[in-house]
């Protein structure tokens, strides 16, 4: 039962445009969600994270948008970097049971093209 | 050494090996996590140590044996594996508090099992 979806194996953008990472999920008790970037050969980084009471946060060119109704959340990097190319993941929280255990979605490979 | 280091970062055994992966932490965590990523899949929790104390066991098999002589030391026992267990094992920490739940990771130790 994957309840952290990333129906996107991949998406390709242009260097200087926005580039937006879908997630859906299926549990209504995850609370807090985030986002890692990973690249190569080395472990996933954290990016940026939101918390169920907000809608909406901002670090950066990073943005990202939670619509808890939908159970949807979504990652806008903007303006996109070639920098910005490598698999990102989004991760669920349910606070309310082990607190730091974490559901990962498949994964999106994000390309930024120069 | 800062962040979370994991050793080594490649290994090749066979069926019949002995061996253990190894991960450090250096952020003052009190929680550390193993992970395992097969290809094309999402990331599996495997283990979770809150305080050196063993608070999950996500249904692994006992050809994988953790271990956490504390807080900031992590250890993955491995014996009589399988090639279907060849796999990217990551390793993370967090802090455990009553919001945020960042994991931060290592790089990871890329098994092949022959």
């Amino acid at each position: 039962d994957q309840q952290v979806k990333q129906n996107s194996p991949s998406l390709s953008v242009q260097e200087g445009r926005i580039s937006i990472l879908n997630c859906d999920y299926t549990n209504s008790m995850f609370d807090y969600f985030l986002w890692y970037k990973k690249y190569p050969a080395e472990g996933p980084t954290f990016l940026i994270s939101i918390s169920s009471i907000k809608d909406k946060n901002e670090d950066g060119r990073f943005t990202v948008f939670l619509n808890k109704s939908a159970k949807h959340l979504s990652l806008h990097i903007v303006p996109s970097q070639p920098g910005d190319s490598a698999v990102y993941f989004c991760a669920a929280s349910d606070s309310g049971t082990s607190g730091s255990r974490l559901t990962f979605g498949e994964g999106t490979q994000l390309t930024v093209n120069p | 050494e800062t962040g979370v280091t994991q050793t080594p970062r490649h290994l090749v055994m066979g069926m019949t090996n002995k061996k253990s992966l190894k991960c450090e932490q250096h952020l003052g965590h009190n929680a550390m996590y193993w992970y395992k990523q097969s290809a094309k899949k999402p990331l599996e929790l495997m283990f979770v140590y809150n305080f050196k104390e063993q608070t999950e066991n996500n249904s692994v098999p006992s050809r994988f044996s953790p271990e956490c002589p504390n807080s900031s030391h992590l250890f993955l026992h491995l014996h009589t594996l399988q090639p279907e267990d060849s796999a990217l094992y990551l390793c993370a920490s967090s802090q455990v508090r009553d919001s945020a739940y960042e994991q931060y990771f290592g790089p990871g130790t890329r098994l092949t099992v022959t």
